[in-house]
């Protein structure tokens, strides 16, 4: 399985951007980058997602490498609502393998967002 | 409905009974997923069914668990003789297909005594 490496946690000063990085070396072609994020005492929510092209939302902005091997998730301007654990998802959709179409969900980004 | 339902919402069982959840994704979502997770740990993938294939259950952690999903819509996660260790929150997602993102409900916090 692909798999993905994430720091522990960042820290954040409110209303600063938030650069969240995330390792995928061994990313297969028809691995799309999934990003999700969990506040505390909830289930997780969907951010944004990409195959190859950086993507943007209301939420949030993904920047992917020219070789796919790692991303960015880019909070513009952090709120104290941002503060989350944030997870890094590649999505197998190629070949049938045994991670076909579902999440592994790894240890995530804590973020703090301080006042 | 707008989003992911699950319930109950809360279960507190004794140790050996039977347990069933519920989860009702989006209408017109043809993949659906359970998770879990337990307190301060990551999500463990359990069982995902797409359309009318048939389910991925490779997460499932015993055959305690078992999962089924009537007319490609509700699904019902029911773990027999339940045992302390599966004292978690079970979360449910669905999406529109597989190259798309996940709604995830509000989950169901068992707790097994």
């Amino acid at each position: 399985d692909a798999k993905t490496t994430q720091p522990n946690s960042m820290e954040s000063n409110e209303e600063e951007p938030v650069h969240l990085p995330c390792n995928h070396s061994t990313i297969s072609g028809t691995d799309y980058i999934h990003w999700y994020r969990q506040l505390p005492s909830q289930g997780p929510e969907y951010v944004i997602h990409g195959l190859t092209s950086n993507v943007n939302n209301r939420m949030a902005s993904l920047a992917i490498a020219e070789d796919r091997k790692s991303s960015t998730l880019i909070l513009h301007r952090a709120t104290l609502r941002d503060a989350a654990v944030y997870y890094c998802i590649l999505r197998a959709t190629g070949a049938l393998t045994d991670s076909w179409g579902k999440f592994q969900f790894g240890a995530g980004t804590q973020v703090v967002v301080t006042p | 409905g707008a989003g992911v339902s699950q319930s109950p919402s809360n279960k507190v069982t004794e140790k050996g009974k039977d347990v069933e959840l519920r989860c009702d994704p989006i209408s017109g979502h043809t993949a659906l997923y359970w998770y879990r997770q337990s307190l301060g740990q990551g999500l463990e993938f359990l069982i995902y069914f797409q359309g009318n294939s048939a389910p991925d259950k490779s997460g499932l952690p015993s055959d305690r668990f078992s999962a089924e999903r009537t007319g490609g819509s509700v699904s019902t996660l029911t773990i027999q003789r339940t045992q302390q260790e599966d004292s978690a929150v079970y979360l449910c997602a669905s999406s529109l297909g597989f190259r798309e993102g996940y709604t995830f409900g509000s989950g169901t916090r068992l707790t097994v005594v």
